[in-house]
């Protein structure tokens, strides 16, 4: 069964630097999603990517966050500048389709420590 | 605005008890809802769905039916198994309520199962 895989799994960086988390979703997917877990907290909606852009965030995604697709395949999450509070563990899913009855698929997660 | 709440865990079962993990949700669209599984050291698997009132969604011997008029999603397993033993997140997807399909989920709840 196709999967969603991340890169790397853990990622320890200094505080202050900047991180790329990387994704390849399913390959017949459009819709792409970044999500994050705190740990012993919800696990809380980024962003939603389609054709090329962001399709919606939340509060949390603030100018510090960027995604791209850079090649047909690879989907990532760059922190510019990164905080202590931005340690978490980050997922990546993807979709066929938006609607809400279409259920994502998530990888295994990527371990971001900041120190 | 939407949200879900899980009961607090962690829940701890022996072998072949029944299970009960309860869901509620509020939600100003049509929301679908899901029941999502992480086992240790693993990312967010689908465990299973419901797109509407009424329906039934079902996997592995667990089930969850949508009731709308008391707002709920409980997950149900009659006989647990040591397997089993997992963080569960119940989440919804509110397409229809301004949302893009972004998924919010429960704070989860960990089951552990002991022989």
């Amino acid at each position: 069964e196709p999967e969603v895989t991340q890169t790397p799994s853990h990622q320890v960086t200094q505080m202050g630097q900047e991180v790329i988390l990387r994704c390849v979703p399913i390959s017949n997917h459009l819709y792409f999603y970044w999500y994050r877990q705190i740990l012993g907290q919800k696990v809380e909606f980024l962003v939603s990517f389609y054709n090329n852009e962001i399709s919606e965030k939340s509060e949390i995604f603030d100018d510090q966050f960027s995604v791209e697709r850079p090649d047909g395949s690879n989907f990532t999450l760059k922190i510019r500048s990164t905080k202590l509070e931005d340690s978490a563990m980050y997922f990546c899913a993807s979709s066929k389709r938006d609607r809400g009855s279409q259920p994502q698929h998530f990888g295994d997660g990527t371990r971001l420590s900041i120190l | 605005g939407n949200s879900v709440t899980q009961m607090e865990g962690p829940v701890t079962l022996s072998e072949e008890a029944f299970l009960t993990i309860n869901c509620t949700y509020t939600a100003t669209g049509y929301p679908s809802l899901f029941w999502y599984v992480q086992y240790p050291g693993e990312g967010l698997q689908l465990l299973l769905k419901a797109t509407k009132a009424d329906d039934k969604g079902s996997n592995k011997g667990f089930e969850a039916t949508y009731r709308k008029e008391t707002t709920s999603f409980h997950l149900e397993k009659g006989s647990v198994q040591v397997s089993d033993s997992a963080v569960y997140f119940c989440a919804l997807s509110d397409f229809g309520g301004g949302s893009q399909g972004n998924l919010i989920f429960g704070k989860g709840t960990k089951l552990s199962v002991k022989p």
